[in-house]
C-alpha cells in the first residue's frame, strides 16, 4: 500500500499569498495522482489530474508539478474563497489511498 | 451534469449491517470504463478508500476491509449501494460516493458526493 504523506496540516495565509502544499509517496506512482478542494458540506472538487494538469473551469491560480514520490499543489495570489481542505489521492496502485489533507486559512 | 448522492440511515448500532445507497444522474454505469467509488472519512483520519465496482460489474475492495464489503450497481436504476457488516464505532464517519472514468487516461474520482455522515453507537 502506498503512504502520502502530505504537509503541512494547516496554512494560514494573506490574500495575495503564495501557498505551497506538498505530497510524498512511500513509493513510486509516476504522476497518478490527484488533487482535491473540499468546502464544509459540499462535495470535493477536482482541481489537479495527473499531477500537472488542470481540470478545466478551475482557477489558473492553482498549479501542480512532481512526478514518481514529491508532488506539489501550489496556489498563487490566494483569495478568501480558496479557504477550505486539500487533499491528495493516489491511483497508481490499488488500493488508492489520501494524504491527510491541509486546512487552509485567510487572515 | 454528474452528480451523485447518497443516502441510507445515519446512526446503526455495534455489530449491526450498514447499506448505503449511492444514486447518481448525468451519466450511465453501462458505459464503457465508468465506476463507482466508495470512500468514507472518520473523524481525525485520511480519507479511505473502500470499493470500486466497473461498468462490467468487475469490483475491487479494500484488502483491509474486504472480508466485511459488499458493492453492487443496479444500472436500470442508476443506483451503487455499498453494505458493509459488523459496524464498529471506529467505522464513524462520512462516507462519500465519488464518479470514475477507470480507462486510460482518466479523470479518476472527478465527482464526489456531498457524503452521508454515519455514527455507529449502541
Amino acid at each position: 500500500e502506498t503512504t502520502l504523506t502530505q504537509s503541512p496540516a494547516f496554512i494560514s495565509a494573506a490574500p495575495g499569498d503564495k501557498v505551497s502544499i506538498s505530497c510524498k509517496a512511500s513509493q513510486g506512482i509516476n504522476d497518478d495522482l490527484n488533487w482535491y478542494q473540499q468546502k464544509p458540506g459540499e462535495p470535493a472538487i477536482f482541481i489537479i489530474q495527473e499531477a500537472t494538469t488542470l481540470v478545466p473551469g478551475v482557477s489558473p491560480r492553482f498549479s501542480g508539478s512532481g512526478f514518481g514520490t514529491d508532488f506539489t499543489l501550489t496556489i498563487n495570489n490566494i483569495e478568501s474563497e480558496d479557504a477550505a481542505l486539500y487533499f491528495c489521492l493516489q491511483h497508481d496502485n490499488f488500493p488508492w489511498t489520501f494524504g491527510q489533507g491541509t486546512r487552509v486559512d485567510i487572515k | 451534469q454528474i452528480t451523485l448522492k447518497e443516502s441510507g440511515p445515519t446512526l446503526v448500532k455495534p455489530t449491526q449491517s450498514l447499506t448505503l445507497t449511492c444514486n447518481f444522474s448525468g451519466f450511465s454505469l453501462s458505459t464503457h470504463g465508468v465506476g463507482v467509488a466508495w470512500i468514507r472519512q472518520s473523524p481525525g483520519k485520511a480519507l479511505e478508500w473502500l470499493a470500486l465496482v466497473y461498468w462490467d460489474d468487475y469490483k475491487r475492495y479494500s484488502p483491509s476491509l474486504r472480508s466485511r464489503l459488499s458493492i453492487t450497481k443496479d444500472t436500470s436504476r442508476d443506483q451503487v449501494v455499498l453494505t458493509m457488516t459488523n459496524m464498529d464505532p471506529v467505522d464513524s464517519g462520512t462516507y462519500y460516493c465519488v464518479h470514475n472514468i477507470l480507462l486510460i487516461p482518466g479523470p479518476i474520482a472527478d465527482y464526489w458526493g456531498r457524503g452521508i455522515r454515519v455514527a455507529v453507537s449502541s
